[in-house]
């Protein structure tokens, strides 16, 4: 299994700022994620991070709203821009190995903004 | 669009007993199926995966498929107060991602 990490693991932040989350993957994998899962909510899928080309986003989410990154097998990095306190939530990258094989989650990134 | 539905809870069983999870998902074609736990505050666990019509048995867990009526089910055996937790059911979608269900919050009572 892939062991994931994201950073910052939380933040408070301002109306109107920008965050980027980073997430790092311990091993290659073909496939990376990036959901959101809003208090007491189940997990909504963002976007697909795609390696050198562009994201592949979610219907109700859009690329000048939460720009991705992924230069390489084994980082991602998802951006939140011009947020409101609506954006408050926790943002959770996940990778696996191939198309169908198992995904694993990293520990998330709780987001507070005020 | 795909969907997964789970009863939200909560279920609540005894120190011991089974804990029967269960989901059913809208898309027939569907070949890949997950339950994964998620303790509060923390980030989904993956326990199982099960992808042909049975049972997948691995420790004190049973998932169950039948494609047929589009029904997975997770068994618990045994359950302990460590179990309580919410379990999410996640069904493979087109992009290679994962669809889940909102989630059923089990509780074991000591």
């Amino acid at each position: 299994s892939a062991v994931i990490s994201q950073k910052p693991s939380r933040d408070i932040c301002q109306r109107g700022t920008s965050l980027t989350i980073q997430c790092q993957v311990d091993s290659q994998v073909t496939m990376m994620f990036w959901y959101r899962q809003q208090p007491g909510q189940s997990l909504t899928l963002i976007a697909t991070a795609n390696q050198g080309s562009e994201a592949t986003y979610e219907s109700g989410f859009v690329i000048d709203k939460f720009p991705i990154s992924r230069p390489n097998l084994t980082f991602s990095t998802l951006t939140v821009s011009n947020m409101s306190p609506e954006d408050s939530s926790i943002y959770l990258c996940s990778g696996g190995q191939g198309f169908d094989n198992e995904q694993f989650f990293g520990p998330g990134t709780r987001l507070t903004v005020l | 669009q795909k969907e997964v539905e789970q009863n939200s809870g909560p279920l609540s069983v005894p120190e011991g007993a089974i804990a029967s999870l269960n989901c059913t998902y809208s898309d027939r074609v569907s070949q890949s199926f997950f339950w994964y736990r998620q303790y509060s505050g923390k980030s989904p666990e993956l326990i199982m995966s099960i992808y042909s019509n049975g049972d997948k048995e691995d420790g004190r867990f049973t998932a169950q498929l039948n494609k047929a009526s589009q029904y997975v089910s997770l068994l618990i055996r045994d359950s302990q107060p460590s179990d309580s937790a919410t379990y999410l059911c996640a069904v493979r979608g087109s992009q290679g991602n994962l669809i889940f269900g909102k989630g059923t919050k089990l509780s074991v009572k000591p």
